[in-house]
C-alpha cells in the first residue's frame, strides 16, 4: 500500500462545480501539503498544515480551501472550479526536518 | 525573483556521459537542500539530500555552495533510466516551507 494516497487519480468536471480531492497518509507525519503542478512552472504550494489545528495558506491559495480532518487526512476543495485550475495536484507529507513524500497525484481537468 | 531557479533544459546526452545541473536559490537563510527526480506524469521522488560537505550516492554527487547560493547535481556514466526531470528543492528554515524549482529535463540517448 502507498504511504500517501490521493483520490481520485483523475477527474474531469465542468466549470462551477465543487470538487474535493482527498489525501491520506500512513507515515504518521504531522505535516501535510497540497501543491499544484503546471508545465514550466514547477510545483506551487496551495495550502499546508503542520498539525490538525493548523492551516496555512501557500503561494496560490485563492479559489481553494482545505480541511485537516485528522492527522492522516488532508483534503483540498475547489468551491467553484474554473478552467485555469486544470492541473496536476499533489499531496505531500513530512516532518520538520525531513524531505517530503508525495502521493501519486490527481489529474484534474475543468471544462 | 523566483525562490529557486533551474535551467529547464532539455539536456540531451549519450549513454555513459557525465552531466551536471545547477540550481540557484535566493534566500540566504535556506537551511536544507534536496534533489528530487520526477518521471513524466508521476510524483516527485527524493533522489538525495544535499549536505554542506557534499555527498555522493553511487553515480550521483550533490554539492552545495552557500557563498554563491547554488547547489549542483552530477551524474556520471548516464543510463537510459536516468532520463527524467530533476527538481531542485530548498527548505526555508524560517517558515519550514519547501520551494521547488521548475525542473531540469534530462534525456539520455542510446
Amino acid at each position: 500500500d502507498a504511504d500517501v494516497t490521493q483520490t481520485p487519480r483523475n477527474r474531469i468536471t465542468k466549470t462551477g462545480k465543487r470538487i474535493m480531492l482527498e489525501c491520506s497518509q500512513t507515515k504518521g507525519h504531522d505535516r501535510m501539503y497540497w501543491y499544484r503542478q503546471d508545465p514550466g512552472l514547477g510545483l506551487r504550494l496551495i495550502y499546508y498544515s503542520f498539525d490538525v489545528k493548523d492551516i496555512n495558506k501557500g503561494e496560490i491559495s485563492d479559489g481553494y480551501s482545505v480541511s485537516r480532518q485528522a492527522q492522516a487526512k488532508f483534503s483540498l476543495s475547489l468551491e467553484s472550479a474554473i478552467p485555469n485550475q486544470t492541473a496536476l495536484y499533489f499531496c505531500a507529507t513530512g516532518d520538520s526536518n525531513q524531505p517530503q513524500h508525495f502521493g501519486d497525484g490527481t489529474r484534474l481537468s475543468i471544462l | 525573483r523566483k525562490e529557486v531557479e533551474q535551467d529547464p533544459g532539455p539536456f540531451n546526452v549519450p549513454e555513459g556521459a557525465t552531466v551536471a545541473f545547477n540550481c540557484t536559490y535566493s534566500n540566504s537563510a535556506s537551511q536544507s537542500f534536496f534533489w528530487y527526480r520526477q518521471d513524466c506524469r508521476k510524483e516527485p521522488k527524493l533522489l538525495m539530500s544535499v549536505y554542506s560537505s557534499g555527498n555522493e550516492d553511487g553515480r550521483f554527487t550533490a554539492q552545495l555552495n552557500r557563498a554563491s547560493q547554488y547547489i549542483s547535481l552530477l551524474i556520471r556514466d548516464s543510463k537510459l533510466s536516468d532520463s527524467a526531470t530533476y527538481l531542485c528543492v530548498v527548505k526555508d528554515g524560517n517558515f519550514n516551507k519547501f520551494y521547488f524549482g521548475s525542473g531540469t529535463k534530462l534525456n539520455v540517448k542510446p
